[in-house]
């Protein structure tokens, strides 16, 4: 069965210091990979998809950047951090790019920004 | 570009008592809709889905969703709360055969009292 891995699961970080999220995922192969970012009251907002290595497609201008280096790797990161990066950021996976579109979440990771 | 809109963010319910969330989306064209929820403490997950065919949807622990086109809603349903049921709830919709991802609403927060 595909399992969604993600960590780390909490992250405390300085003004100013980069990030590195990561994700992967088991049991599937090209599988189409997500980043959202969840913020109370606002739903789920994507960041980023990819429908292949190297793939990458942002839906919104920010300070984060993300990059698949292997097939089933999805990593978000950022040089330099700031206070409005702080949030709860989940990978997803889905099978099939202009299939139903169902999608299977991480467990997320926490950042908080100080 | 299509939205999704979850009128109630915050509903509370006692137990036995029937639930219903509205979600509404723009979107004129052929699509396929989602019920998400988040129990405390835990990640995302798949409550029910619709594709096409029956417009009323059986998902689990009882949830049920109807998609009316003719109003652009999948209202979910469950005919008695359980105090297990407190989650956050989200509708998400894709446009059907479209590489576009998912779009979310905002969320509802339920809470059933004992």
């Amino acid at each position: 069965s595909q399992t969604i891995h993600q960590w780390p699961a909490t992250l405390v970080q300085p003004v100013g210091s980069p990030l590195s999220l990561e994700c992967t995922v088991e049991g599937t192969s090209n599988p189409n990979l997500y980043w959202y970012r969840q913020a109370a009251g606002r739903g789920l907002q994507l960041l980023f998809y990819s429908v292949g290595i190297g793939q990458i497609s942002s839906e919104v201008p920010q300070n984060l950047s993300a990059s698949r280096p292997q097939d089933r790797q999805f990593i978000l990161s950022s040089k330099k951090l700031l206070l409005s990066d702080s949030g709860f950021y989940l990978c997803a996976w889905s099978v099939l790019t202009s299939g139903p579109g169902e999608l299977f979440f991480g467990e997320g990771s926490r950042l908080t920004v100080l | 570009a299509q939205s999704v809109s979850q009128h109630n963010h915050h509903v509370i319910l006692s137990e036995a008592a029937s639930l219903e969330l509205g979600c509404n989306y723009s979107y004129g064209g052929t699509v396929n809709l989602f019920w998400y929820v988040q129990y405390p403490g835990q990640h995302l997950q798949l409550l029910l889905k619709y594709f096409s065919g029956d417009p009323l949807v059986k998902g689990i622990k009882g949830f049920e969703a109807e998609f009316i086109k003719s109003k652009f809603s999948f209202n979910l349903r469950k005919p008695s709360v359980q105090w297990s049921d407190t989650a956050e709830y989200f509708c998400a919709v894709k446009e059907s055969g479209s590489a576009r991802q998912l779009t979310f609403g905002s969320g509802t927060q339920l809470t059933v009292l004992p």
